[in-house]
């Protein structure tokens, strides 16, 4: 178990719909990555917020936005669902968010139908 | 994102040996470089990581070579074991950036 947490493990909805993701990082972790993991692209990073900014983007949609609270819990919100975006999303969490250990939460599996 | 290849897409090695995955990198800027195992449904899971000042670290029966000249690094394991069947990813990143991986190894270790 590495401390980070996500909710929810499996969420199935429709096109055009929109789901947000959620994730509690490791106590004492200030950095939050997001990441996508599919057959065709792989594991690809989304987008890090560091204490509440954001620090990084990755390949992330105009679709898909994020934010990170003061408790520092994340929130990755995904709108206008395409059936390509059906994927396995990941939190990670590190303490500076610079060239430290990434640890990853289980996973949100979305299924867009 | 500059890309990381990753190789062989898969292996099978039996119990006791040692496997072999390797990585090459292109931005010469990346200075931080782990590897990440996975098993069916759960997250990556950090193995062992190394930054280019040193060519070799070793946890466990865990070990990365690292060749900056060469931009590669690879991971052996040592006396491999059924329960490391799983999915290995190598990974790079630079300053604050996220991780580019690679696209994974498939490894396999036959009893």
């Amino acid at each position: 178990d590495s401390g980070v947490t996500q909710t929810p493990k499996h969420l199935i909805t429709a096109t055009g719909q929109r789901v947000t993701l959620r994730c509690s990082p490791r106590s004492g972790d200030l950095s939050v990555y997001w990441y996508q993991q599919s057959l065709d692209q792989g594991l690809q990073f989304l987008i890090q917020y560091y204490n509440g900014e954001e620090r990084a983007k990755g390949n992330i949609l105009e679709r898909f936005s994020a934010q990170q609270f003061p408790d520092l819990h994340s929130e990755l919100n995904l709108s206008s669902l395409e059936l390509g975006d059906s994927a396995l999303y990941f939190c990670a969490s590190s303490v500076s968010g610079t060239r430290d250990e990434q640890y990853f939460g289980p996973g949100t599996r979305l299924t867009v139908t | 994102q500059q890309q990381v290849k990753q190789s062989p897409q898969s292996l099978i090695v039996q119990k006791g040996g040692i496997p072999i995955i390797n990585c090459a990198y292109e931005n010469t800027a990346f200075d931080y470089f782990p590897w990440y195992q996975q098993f069916p449904g759960k997250g990556p899971a950090l193995l062992i990581a190394i930054r280019p000042d040193v060519s070799e670290k070793k946890e466990g029966r865990f070990t990365i070579s690292f060749n900056k000249s060469a931009k590669q690094f690879s991971l052996h394991i040592m006396d491999s074991q059924p329960g490391d069947s799983a999915t290995y990813f190598c990974a790079a990143s630079w300053g604050a950036d996220g991780l580019t991986f690679g696209k994974g190894t498939h490894l396999i270790i036959q009893p």
